[in-house]
C-alpha cells in the first residue's frame, strides 16, 4: 500500500533562518507531488506541483522553493524565512490523470518567530 | 476568477442525525468536485468525488449532490458518529497557472462539523 511521510512534524524557526521540509512517498512510482500551505482556519493553497524528477512548477509567488531530487522525494525550502511563512505545510501525491484524488501526508506545523 | 466557498463555517449535529454541508463554486468548467475530511492536526483525507456530468453520487454513509444550475455542492453524512467530527473541505479542479499538467485543486475554506453525543 502507498504511504506518505513528512518530517519534521513541528518546527519553530527564527525569522531569517533557512528551511527544509521533506516528503517521501512509498508504494507508488512516478507520482504527481504537491506542496500546500494551510493558514490557521483556512483552506489549502497549492504552492508547488511536480510531475517528475526536476520538474517543479510554482503556483504562487513566494519566499519558498521546491525540489524533487528523486522520484518519490519532494523537498520544500527557503533561504530566509519570513513571519508570513508560518503555517501548516502539507505534501500530497496523486497518480496518472487522477489528479483530483490526492492523498495527503500528516503535515508539518511551522512557526516562524 | 475561480473561488470555492462554504455557506456555514461551523455546524453542530446530534449523534445519529444526518448532516448536510454545503459549498458554492464559481468555476463552471471544473471537471471534478471533491470532498475532503480533515481531523485536527492531520492532513486532509479524500472522502468522495463527483464528476461534473453527474448530479449525485453515493458512498458509504455519504452522498454528494451537485447542482450545476446554481453552482452548488453538498455533502450529506447519514447517521453521524463522533468520528465524523472534523473540518470538511470542498474542492474543485481548476487550470494550473504553470505549464506542467492541466489542472489543480482549489479548496474552499472549510466547515467545522461537531457531533454532539
Amino acid at each position: 500500500s502507498q504511504t506518505i511521510h513528512q518530517w519534521p512534524a513541528t518546527l519553530v524557526q527564527p525569522v531569517g533562518s533557512p528551511l527544509s521540509l521533506e516528503c517521501t512517498v512509498e508504494g507508488t512510482s512516478n507520482p504527481n507531488l504537491y506542496w500546500y500551505r494551510q493558514a490557521a482556519g483556512r483552506g489549502l493553497q497549492l504552492l508547488f506541483y511536480s510531475v517528475g524528477i526536476g520538474q517543479i512548477s510554482s503556483e504562487v509567488p513566494q519566499n519558498l522553493s521546491a525540489s524533487r531530487p528523486q522520484d518519490r522525494q519532494f523537498i520544500l525550502s527557503s533561504k530566509k524565512l519570513l513571519l508570513s511563512d508560518s503555517g501548516f505545510y502539507l505534501c500530497a501525491w496523486s497518480v496518472g490523470r487522477l489528479l483530483h484524488e490526492q492523498f495527503f501526508g500528516p503535515g508539518t506545523r511551522l512557526t516562524v518567530l | 476568477g475561480e473561488s470555492v466557498g462554504l455557506h456555514l463555517p461551523t455546524l453542530s449535529v446530534q449523534e445519529g442525525d444526518n448532516s448536510i454541508i454545503n459549498c458554492a463554486y464559481s468555476n463552471s468548467a471544473s471537471d471534478y468536485f471533491i470532498w475532503y475530511k480533515q481531523e485536527s492536526g492531520k492532513g486532509p483525507q479524500f472522502i468522495i468525488d463527483i464528476r461534473s456530468n453527474m448530479d449525485k453520487r453515493q458512498g458509504q454513509r455519504v452522498t454528494v449532490l451537485l447542482n450545476k444550475t446554481v453552482k452548488h455542492l453538498s455533502l450529506q453524512i447519514a447517521a453521524t458518529q463522533p468520528g465524523d467530527s472534523a473540518v470538511y473541505f470542498c474542492a474543485e479542479t481548476s487550470p494550473l497557472i504553470s505549464n506542467f499538467g492541466n489542472e489543480k485543486l482549489t479548496f474552499g475554506t472549510g466547515t467545522r462539523l461537531t457531533i454532539i453525543p
